[in-house]
């Protein structure tokens, strides 16, 4: 099993570029999300999804979007780069909040 | 207001010292994760707990619902154990607290 992959692992942006950052897990784990670290900081949930065509956001989640159509795949979407999204950004799935949590290897984004 | 506070923020112990990392909350929670992130980021579960106590090799964790506290022991440490240790909440989601670095000398 591959777990949970993330592409890329690093990325420039100048501000007010799109792109995705792509999280796939090959667990079947109905629960994916996606967490910011900045230093200082804990992880912040920015959008949640609880399994296919079932999405919520947490507790950062303008300036992004996600959509969730297979169990496996939940993309991150940055619709238009603010240095402020400059961050790690991880990836994670689990059956449940209360059962083991499986992490991504994260992306590093910077935001010019 | 942080809802998950960890102490101590840094740690720097010598090799075969018994640690302890601190984790108190002040919300209802259901369960309580102990994460470790490896000096290269990634990061594992080490620990999910909603009562008592449990034990992985030579790392402890424990949990007291009532004082709202968890504690994570690491056992003859060694210098691989050297990562930040973080404590995270469940509440529905997972809240987080900012994490204890931890360096072990040999």
């Amino acid at each position: 099993n591959a777990g949970v992959t993330q592409t890329p692992k690093f990325q420039v942006l100048k501000t007010g570029q799109s792109m995705t950052l792509q999280c796939a897990q090959d667990m079947n784990h109905e629960y994916m999300s996606w967490y910011r670290q900045d230093p200082g900081m804990g992880l912040r949930l920015i959008h949640y999804s609880v399994g296919a065509g079932i999405t919520d956001q947490g507790e950062v989640p303008n300036g992004y979007n996600v959509s969730r159509s297979t169990t496996e795949d939940f993309p991150l979407r940055l619709l238009s780069a603010a240095p402020s999204q400059t961050s790690v950004y991880f990836c994670a799935s689990s059956y449940s909040n209360q059962n083991e949590q499986f992490f991504g290897p994260g992306t590093r984004l910077t935001v010019l | 207001k942080n809802e998950v506070e960890q102490s101590p923020q840094n740690l720097t112990a010598q090799e075969g010292e018994f640690i302890t990392i601190n984790c108190s909350y002040s919300v209802g929670i259901s369960a309580l994760h102990w994460l470790q992130q490896h000096p290269g980021g990634g990061i594992v579960s080490l620990f999910m707990l909603s009562s008592g106590k449990k034990k992985h090799g030579r790392l402890i964790a424990t949990i007291n619902i009532q004082e709202k506290h968890s504690s994570l022991h690491i056992t003859a440490s060694h210098p691989r154990d050297s990562a930040v240790y973080i404590c995270a909440v469940v509440q529905g989601n997972l809240i987080f607290g900012k994490g204890t670095k931890l360096s072990v000398k040999p």
